[in-house]
């Protein structure tokens, strides 16, 4: 069955370090892959798109990675600050591009 | 200011009586879409409107309906709401962009639902 995966385990680390949240995905081959931020009791934020013949996408602190033979894209977070904390979540295209698949989301904990 | 707005944000109801969420947005976007969202289970597709009375199931329509009779609002109906359908739910619109029709998507603030 098609399945995505995120860490279920909040992570937690330590102000300025990087964070590095996981994507993992089985019997999809999608065309793009984004990543949203959501905030407890809010809806999710678009935060960055990458697509199946990119390697690396970058903006700002963020840098996003997609490895389409790993089936993985992996989402880091460089000089992490307490602001940086809330649930990330990985989408991807999964067909016709009317449709898009969304993880369970990774709970981030930035500590002072 | 560009937004997706939904109403109402709380709401809790009894089984079996009618209700519906509004969701409007104000970017003219083409492409609108339902989610609920469950602990555990991420957000799902409810239904999806690729542009005014055209409108598909996501993966989780059973018990909901919805119409696009203008393009800045897709009601969400629950024509007798059950307790499972306890859940916070997001609309979100898009244009049809260069990745497609999900290619950003900007959602709303969420309705809380609780159907007793």
């Amino acid at each position: 069955s098609q399945k995505i995966e995120q860490n279920s385990e909040a992570l937690n680390i330590q102000e300025g370090k990087t964070a590095t949240l996981t994507c993992n995905y089985t019997n999809y081959s999608p065309a793009y892959l984004q990543w949203y931020r959501q905030d407890p009791g809010r809806g999710p934020v678009f935060l960055l798109l990458i697509r199946e013949n990119e390697k690396e996408k970058r903006k700002e602190r963020l840098k996003v990675t997609f490895d389409t033979t790993l089936k993985q894209s992996l989402f880091h977070i460089t000089a992490s600050q307490p602001a940086d904390s809330a649930t990330y979540l990985c989408a991807l295209e999964a067909g016709g591009y009317n449709k898009l698949i969304f993880g369970a989301g990774t709970r981030l904990a930035v500590h002072p | 200011e560009a937004q997706v707005t939904q109403n109402p944000r709380y709401l809790i109801t009894v089984t079996g009586k009618k209700l519906t969420v509004t969701c409007s947005q104000n970017m003219n976007h083409e492409y609108m879409s339902w989610y609920r969202q469950d602990p555990g289970l991420g957000l799902r597709q409810i239904y999806y409107s690729m542009n005014v009375e055209v409108t598909d199931k996501g993966d989780v329509p059973e018990g909901y309906k919805v119409s696009r009779k203008e393009k800045r609002n897709f009601p969400l109906i629950l024509e007798s709401p059950s307790p499972n359908q306890t859940s916070l739910y997001f609309c979100a619109s898009s244009l049809f962009g260069e990745g497609g029709a999900t290619d950003t998507q900007y959602f709303g603030p969420g309705t809380r639902l609780t159907v007793l």
